[in-house]
């Protein structure tokens, strides 16, 4: 299994207040990936980066930010959580932009 | 814009008998590839096959196999001699290569919940 990691994996959260979500890879793959994973959704991208300070927007990326500092780490931060971010969110790692390998979800609830 | 549909939501199988995910995606890229992933009740997403649009074969990984139909834009999922273990929800999944500005690269379906019956 690769090596990559979430923080928390459960939260519970009040709306308005800010969250942020961690992912730890140890594979030194250059991609990172956020997702969000809704009931008759799929997963939808919500941001990526393609290298240390350098991100992009995915598909569902309002209301949230995100940084990299360090290669191994991806943060997801909600500025002021709301109950529509109630969701399952998986980080993703990929070497090369292609297959991608995933960490084990975290899952937020925002009350 | 590129769309993958997953017209089963559900659906069951005896233990060892044979069943077929169907997936059928839209693009008008030619260069792409496309993915099955299952997700356990563990959440953890998990590749199981995947497939290059240049290649004409069909990609085979043990009981996993694709039925990939470039020109219908079709990509079936058939396990056979299915186990209890492969009991899971499963997403198809298309890529191309590079990003676009404005784009993304991986687009999912909305899942098929396999149950293997014992």
């Amino acid at each position: 299994d690769a090596g990559i990691t979430q923080s928390p994996r459960h939260k519970v959260t009040e709306t308005g207040t800010p969250v942020t979500l961690r992912c730890h890879q140890t594979e030194n793959h250059r991609y990172m990936y956020w997702y969000r994973q809704d009931p008759g959704h799929g997963l939808r991208l919500i941001h990526y980066s393609y290298g240390v300070k350098d991100t992009d927007k995915g598909e569902v990326s309002d209301g949230y930010s995100v940084s990299r500092s360090k290669t191994e780490d991806f943060l997801l931060t909600l500025e002021s959580a709301t109950s529509s971010q109630t969701s399952v969110y998986f980080c993703a790692i990929s070497p090369d932009n292609n297959e991608q390998f995933f960490g084990p979800g975290t899952r937020l609830t925002v009350l | 814009a590129q769309t993958v549909t997953q017209s089963q939501p559900e659906m069951s199988v005896q233990e060892a008998e044979t069943v077929t995910l169907s997936c059928t995606y839209d693009t008008s890229e030619s260069n792409y590839y496309l993915f099955w992933y299952k997700q356990p009740p563990s959440r953890q997403m998990i590749l199981v096959i995947r497939q290059e649009a240049y290649k004409q074969q069909n990609a085979t990984e043990n009981r996993f196999s694709v039925n990939f139909q470039k020109a219908a834009k079709s990509f079936s999922l058939k396990i056979s001699d299915s186990q209890l273990g492969d009991t899971a929800m499963y997403f198809c999944a298309f890529m191309k290569p590079k990003f676009t500005s404005g784009t993304y690269k991986y687009i999912f379906g909305t899942g098929t919940r396999l149950k293997v019956l014992a």
